[in-house]
């Protein structure tokens, strides 16, 4: 059975840093694997998506993703944090081509100006 | 790029009243889903749907609830008589047979009061 641990609630930092929010998975199969941010009150917004092709990931707004299988990881990166970047992200792993996702419990980043 | 619609965006139902929240999947895809997020909780499977039939449901998802997919476009959840703590955000999506597809929609606040 799948699962995903976001191994932080909670990261704060401060603009134009580096963010790194981390993601560690449990997955039977060669999992697809997503990062989504919920800004406040909105719904949810896919940033990007592994599904066995490029082990690094580039998504929208500058983020990006790797997928190290051996490390059973999926963090998500950013060079440099804007404060725009301040919401809930969510990392979501789905076992086969069309199952469910689990979604994992998030990770609340705050932007300090 | 295509998207999943949800409708309404807010709902306010009182508690024992019936509800109905809409979705209209992306136009190809064949597989869907209900998620639901609790204020302040991550987001939970509720169903999955697939040729026209439930393929999978989670614990949550009781006799209270239905799906259904009425016509060609539309993709519905029903409630039959809700409850305070039926409250959430009710989020819609759909996939491709590759899950490379795998959209959500924009969500329904769902509200009892």
């Amino acid at each position: 059975a799948q699962s995903v641990t976001q191994l932080d609630s909670h990261v704060s930092v401060s603009e134009g840093t580096p963010v790194l929010l981390r993601c560690n998975y449990s997955s039977s199969y060669s999992p697809s694997l997503f990062w989504y941010v919920q800004h406040p009150n909105k719904g949810l917004q896919l940033l990007l998506k592994y599904t066995s092709a490029a082990t690094l990931v580039k998504g929208i707004n500058g983020f990006e993703a790797e997928f190290k299988k051996s490390e059973t990881s999926f963090h998500l990166t950013k060079p440099s944090a804007h404060m725009s970047d301040a919401a809930e992200y969510f990392c979501v792993v789905s076992d086969t081509s069309y199952d469910k996702v689990i979604f994992g419990p998030g990770t609340s980043l705050s932007v300090i100006p | 790029e295509p998207e999943v619609t949800q409708t309404p965006s807010h709902q306010v139902t009182q508690m024992g009243q019936e509800v109905i929240l809409r979705c209209v999947p992306i136009s190809n895809h064949l597989y869907f889903y209900w998620y639901r997020q609790i204020l302040g909780q991550k987001v939970e499977f509720l169903v999955s749907f697939y040729n026209n039939e439930i393929s999978e449901k989670s614990e949550i998802f009781d006799d209270q609830f239905s799906v259904e997919r009425p016509d060609g476009s539309n993709f519905t959840l029903k409630i039959r008589s809700t409850k305070l703590e039926d409250s959430a955000m009710y989020f819609c999506a759909s996939s491709d047979q590759n899950n490379y597809g795998y959209t959500f929609g924009s969500g329904t606040r769902l509200t009892v009061v």
